[in-house]
């Protein structure tokens, strides 16, 4: 699978929209973009994915540049909730069941 | 029910103990796994089973034995452990679809501690 580069870690404001990139510069055509994050303590829990249209559910919104190098995870309305460390996972689909996770990004909401 | 449980919650034990940890969903997901996390860093693949059939071992060491009794239990069998191997322990779940497109699903860990 390939690798992923995120920032360590970014500060969010309350209310605003958290924007998270990631760089997946060599990402090949069967891969997919996978975003999960981890709130302190507990289990990973899945966000989005998606190939290379961008996506949008009821948790978050992926945006994927059109050469596939890298997108951005948006979280609309951050919420002190949201505080936890996200990760960019690229992933081949079929056939494959294994989550590589990378270093993440620790987003920290500010009140 | 979207959950997946484990326990215990939390285990001390000593280098010469034998000890388990247990996994359960009833979401009907045909694929288990177990990860290990250390403090503050990602968590990393030990073992996948798919159809309750081990399929994927990240060359674990031995002293780590799962088991995956039916398709709802998923066990971690711990013998002779180092205190290096204190972690976090998360079971998953998920779906084997023809598409390989399958959401994993975590449970909360197990923190386990070797003295």
């Amino acid at each position: 699978d390939a690798k992923t580069t995120q920032p360590p870690s970014m500060d969010c404001a309350e209310g605003r929209a958290a924007n998270l990139p990631c760089n997946h510069s060599t990402i090949s055509g069967n891969e997919y973009v996978y975003w999960y994050r981890q709130i302190h303590s507990q289990g990973p829990q899945y966000i989005i994915h998606g190939l290379k249209n961008n996506e949008t559910n009821e948790m978050a919104s992926l945006i994927i540049t059109e050469d596939r190098k890298s997108s951005t995870l948006i979280l609309p309305h951050a919420t002190l909730r949201d505080t936890a460390v996200y990760y960019c996972i690229v992933r081949a689909g079929i056939g494959n069941e294994k989550l590589t996770f990378g270093t993440g990004t620790r987003l920290t909401i500010i009140p | 029910d979207t959950e997946v449980t484990q326990t215990p919650k939390h285990l001390v034990m000593g280098m010469t103990n034998k000890k388990s940890l247990k996994c359960e969903q009833h979401m009907g997901h045909r694929a288990m796994y177990w990860y290990k996390q250390k403090a503050k860093k990602p968590p990393e693949l030990m073992f996948v089973y798919s159809y309750e059939k081990l399929s994927i071992n990240e060359s674990v060491p031995s002293r780590f034995s799962p088991e995956c009794p039916n398709s709802s239990l998923l066990n971690l069998h711990l013998h002779a452990l180092q205190p290096e191997d204190s972690a976090l322990y998360l079971c998953a779940s998920s779906q084997l679809l023809a598409g390989g497109l399958n959401e994993q699903f975590f449970g909360p860990g197990t923190r386990l501690t070797v003295l």
